[in-house]
């Protein structure tokens, strides 16, 4: 089975910093990698869908790009509502599989 | 409004079994595939099982295969996780998750709430 194996685990950044966080599967998935946001206590919300299009009512700030192996998602000016922990996942086929996520925080 | 319910979880003893429900509402839920997802307390997310639209493709994650079955009822809007001989480790909150598309190979667009399973003596 392909694994996801997201970095770092952990960040913390100021409220306006250029936020990444990287993502990379352990054989090639071509685009088929997603980006999704849980804030502590909700349900898991879908950012971004085939490596780069942009999920309907996600801030623009919000970015991602990759193919094959490698993939990062870009927050291009960190808000206090975005503190959350972030998840690639991938879906070209069964099993699906999640990163072990990333928490960013606020500094 | 497009809306995900999730029923059937509770306190279940090692061994036993567990029926989950999903019900689907403002949308045309047989258009679309169909997955559960899980996350353990203070976890990550896990992907258990999905099927697609027409119940043709089915698949479930090592850690369930042969102990779970997921299935769908299109007439009823719903989408069901059979969990037999669970074990501790099955202990999770688990949503139900719907695919921007009608097989496997989408993202997920919509989450339910989750419905906790807790299995322990």
């Amino acid at each position: 089975d392909i694994q996801m194996t997201q970095s770092p685990s952990s960040l913390s950044a100021s409220v306006g910093d250029r936020v990444t966080i990287t993502c990379r599967a352990s054989q090639g998935i071509s685009n088929y990698l997603a980006w999704y946001q849980q804030k502590p206590g909700k349900v898991p919300k879908l950012l971004i869908y085939a490596a780069s299009t942009l999920q309907s009512g996600v801030p623009s700030r919000f970015s991602g790009s990759g193919s094959g192996t490698d993939f990062t998602l870009t927050i291009s000016s960190l808000q206090p509502e975005d503190v959350a922990t972030y998840y690639c996942q991938k879906y070209n086929s069964a099993p699906s599989t999640f990163g072990q996520g990333t928490k960013l925080e606020i500094k | 409004e497009v809306q995900l319910v999730e029923s059937g979880g509770g306190l279940v003893q090692p061994g036993r079994s567990l029926r989950l429900s999903c019900a689907a509402s403002g949308f045309t839920f047989d258009d679309y595939a169909m997955h559960w997802v899980r996350q353990a307390p203070g976890k990550g997310l896990e992907w258990v099982s999905g099927i697609s639209w027409n119940s043709g493709s089915i698949g479930y994650a090592d850690s369930v295969k042969g102990r779970f079955t997921i299935s769908r009822d299109n007439a009823k809007n719903s989408l069901y996780l059979q969990m037999n001989s669970l074990r501790a480790e099955d202990t999770a909150l688990y949503y139900c998750a719907k695919g921007v598309g009608g097989h496997f190979d989408d993202a997920f667009d919509i989450w339910g709430q989750g419905t906790m399973v807790t299995v322990s003596s």
